[in-house]
């Protein structure tokens, strides 16, 4: 079946510092969405890219849909410890039941003030 | 907007009990509700998809008879452990979605943290 495989697993960086974590799958996607979780808390939805190479921005935070819709990237610049948390990407397959995520492990991001 | 609640927020049960999570869409209609379940740092699993005044579209390894998902109207579902076992001890989050939406994003619930001992 469909697999997304997330890196990395764990991310420890120094406030200021970029962050970039990479989401591959095995099969053609529909779309890509982007979560956050922070520490005891819920997912909470950051984007959807839909189209080939799209590239979408929301201040700090830049997301890329590769291609081939098959991977994808988050990439924070300039990171600041409000940006804490887990990211996870969940992938709709091209092929299978609509809206049907399925999630990678997440990439755990830890902030060094 | 977009807001799910979910109750309740922790709960623990005895072994051989069963217990009925709620989910609700407080400001929207959802067209689907999903049912996730995960393990301390770990990933969100997919158990099952529910739309409303349908049967259940149930994951493959997740028993039917064991998490019974009950999706009434537009603004709740429920999903029963039934017999709960320490081995269900875990965090189960619901997620609601709405045709009406621009992008088919979920909006998830809090979370409920079950215990069983």
């Amino acid at each position: 079946g469909q697999q997304v495989m997330q890196i990395p697993q764990y991310q420890h960086v120094q406030e200021g510092e970029d962050f970039t974590t990479y989401c591959n799958s095995s099969t053609t996607l529909s779309n890509i969405q982007w979560y956050k979780q922070r520490p005891g808390g819920h997912p909470v939805f950051l984007i959807q890219l839909v189209k080939s190479g799209e590239v979408k921005k929301q201040k700090r935070l830049t997301f890329q849909f590769g291609e081939a819709k098959k991977n994808s990237s988050l990439h924070i610049t300039a990171t600041q410890t409000t940006d804490v948390g887990t990211y996870f990407c969940a992938g709709e397959d091209l092929f299978q039941r609509a809206q049907k995520l399925v999630f990678g492990q997440g990439t755990r991001l830890t902030i060094n003030p | 907007g977009a807001v799910v609640s979910q109750h309740p927020s922790r709960v623990i049960c005895k072994s051989g009990t069963s217990v009925k999570i709620e989910c609700r869409s407080l400001d929207f209609q959802a067209t689907t509700m999903f049912w996730y379940r995960q393990f301390p740092k770990q990933s969100l699993m997919l158990m099952a998809t529910s739309n409303e005044g349908s049967k259940a579209t149930y994951e493959q390894g997740v028993e039917k008879d064991k998490f019974l998902i009950n999706h009434a109207s537009l603004t709740l579902s429920t999903l029963t452990v039934t017999s709960a076992h320490p081995e269900d001890s875990s965090f189960y989050i619901c997620s609601a979605s709405a045709a009406s939406f621009s992008s088919y994003e979920q909006y998830f619930g809090p979370g409920t943290r079950l215990t069983v001992t």
